[in-house]
């Protein structure tokens, strides 16, 4: 089975300040993960993925996520926040053995202060 | 144009009554999905569909029935709607031939609200 968890509901933090998004997650085989954001009524926007390769992958609007196999995490991050990057961000994993959906956790809102 | 468009946008009806959600992509892909989001912003998947042919059927009452009658089409009809139905109805697709583990595209979700 595999699975992504998300510690935190909601994450707050000064704009220009750094910003994390945690993530673990929890597959038998290779992991295969995600990151969507979703503004306010909304779809989700694709924003980066981990599939093989560097750990520390770069994706849309300045965000990257550090693949970290000893400490399954695949946290968010971004050097400088912006109040436009606040929104609810979805870490996600790919489904194994031919299944192809992802399973989602349930959600980190990101509040960035001006 | 739009990749992934639902249609309707916002849906609210009676206890009892059937509807359908309409999903449509213009990517090309070979894979289509609908998800369910609740009022906590849980995003669960319910049906997937590759090539037309039905992939993934999660538990979801039979009421649910996706039609898809093309790969660029999947929609989604529910009958008999019930109170716990409510939420935003979410479709999306992906490439998955050719190797896969493509990103999935998300449509702007369907709000369904019974009455």
């Amino acid at each position: 089975a595999q699975s992504v968890a998300q510690p935190e509901d909601q994450v707050n933090v000064a704009e220009g300040n750094p910003l994390t998004v945690k993530c673990t997650y929890s597959v038998s085989g290779n992991p295969y993960l995600f990151w969507y954001v979703q503004y306010p009524n909304r779809g989700l926007q694709f924003l980066l993925k981990y599939i093989t390769g560097d750990n520390l992958v770069k994706g849309s609007y300045g965000f990257e996520a550090e693949f970290n196999k000893s400490q399954t995490s695949f946290h968010l991050k971004k050097p400088s926040a912006l109040v436009s990057d606040s929104a609810l961000y979805f870490c996600a994993v790919r489904g194994q053995t031919g299944a192809n959906n992802l399973f989602f956790g349930t959600g980190t809102r990101l509040t960035v202060i001006p | 144009d739009t990749a992934v468009s639902q249609t309707p946008k916002y849906l609210v009806t009676q206890m009892g009554n059937d509807k359908s959600i309409k999903c449509e992509q213009n990517l090309g892909h070979d894979t289509m999905y609908w998800y369910k989001q609740d009022s906590k912003k849980f995003l669960k998947i319910m049906f997937s569909y590759n090539n037309k042919e039905l992939i993934i059927n999660e538990t979801v009452p039979n009421r649910f029935s996706p039609k898809s009658p093309d790969k660029a089409h999947l929609n989604l009809h529910i009958n008999s709607l019930e109170l716990g139905d409510s939420a935003v109805y979410f479709c999306a697709s992906s490439q998955e031939s050719s190797g896969g583990l493509g990103e999935l595209f998300f449509g702007e979700g369907s709000r369904l609200t019974v009455l």
